[in-house]
């Protein structure tokens, strides 16, 4: 079956950076995109960003534009969304899910079918 | 980037009631609208995509419409299970951006 395991909770001090990965298995990597998302503590999700695993190309949010790096490795069929110059406000759950691309009445949709389970990182001093 | 205004932000209702949250886009996205329910310390779960197509496994009572700039999320008839927070997001555009959520809760 599908599924996203991602990597362990961290804390991480103002100004680090943080690595999050997120190995997938039973279905061809290449050909779905993968988003990141995050939730800070009692808040709704933010959509960070969405990686092509086959070409490696990435789309990021404006916000997070000169501090998040999305890279895949496909020999392990893991995409690995790293933080850095890490503040307070980014202390959140951040979740990997699979891009899927669907035809409806002649047209493509797309949403996210099959999410990891969330890695926390926690930003303290 | 397209902003996406959920209401009511939270909603208190009963078993068996039938429940409606809205979802309305800062400009129109066509069909590109998908509901996901979250429940607490869990990932979101896809419910709806492309409007009103019902993600496999999710039951009937769960239905979705709208296009443009308005949509709306239907539950007919609440189980205990539906109660939770709920999310829309556009996949028009990039920043794919969630609404703010509707928590809805047990009467």
């Amino acid at each position: 079956q599908v599924q996203l395991v991602q990597s362990g909770a961290e804390v991480k001090k103002p100004g680090a950076s943080v690595k999050v990965s997120c190995k997938a298995s039973g279905y061809t990597f290449t050909r779905y995109f993968m988003h990141w998302v995050r939730q800070a503590p009692g808040q709704g999700l933010e959509w960070m960003g969405i990686i092509n695993p086959s070409g490696g190309s990435t789309t990021y949010a404006q916000k997070l534009q000169g501090r998040v790096t999305m890279t895949r490795d496909t020999s392990t069929n893991t995409v690995y969304m790293e933080l850095s110059s890490l503040r307070s406000e980014d202390t959140a759950v951040y979740y990997c899910a699979r891009d899927v691309r669907i035809t409806v009445a002649d047209s493509y949709y797309y949403y996210m079918d099959v999410w990891g389970k969330g890695t926390t990182v926690t930003v303290s001093s | 980037d397209i902003q996406m205004t959920q209401s009511p932000s939270s909603l208190s209702a009963s078993v068996g009631d039938r429940v409606t949250i809205t979802c309305r886009a800062s400009q129109s996205i066509s069909s590109y609208l998908n509901w996901y329910q979250q429940k607490p310390g869990k990932a979101p779960k896809v419910l709806i995509y492309a409007a009103s197509s019902l993600q496999s496994g999710v039951p009937s009572r769960i239905s979705g419409s709208g296009s443009g700039t308005d949509f709306t999320l239907t539950i007919s008839s609440l189980q205990p299970e539906d109660f939770a927070t709920y999310y829309c997001q556009q996949s028009y555009s990039t920043p794919h951006t969630f609404g703010q959520g509707t928590k809805l809760e047990i009467k």
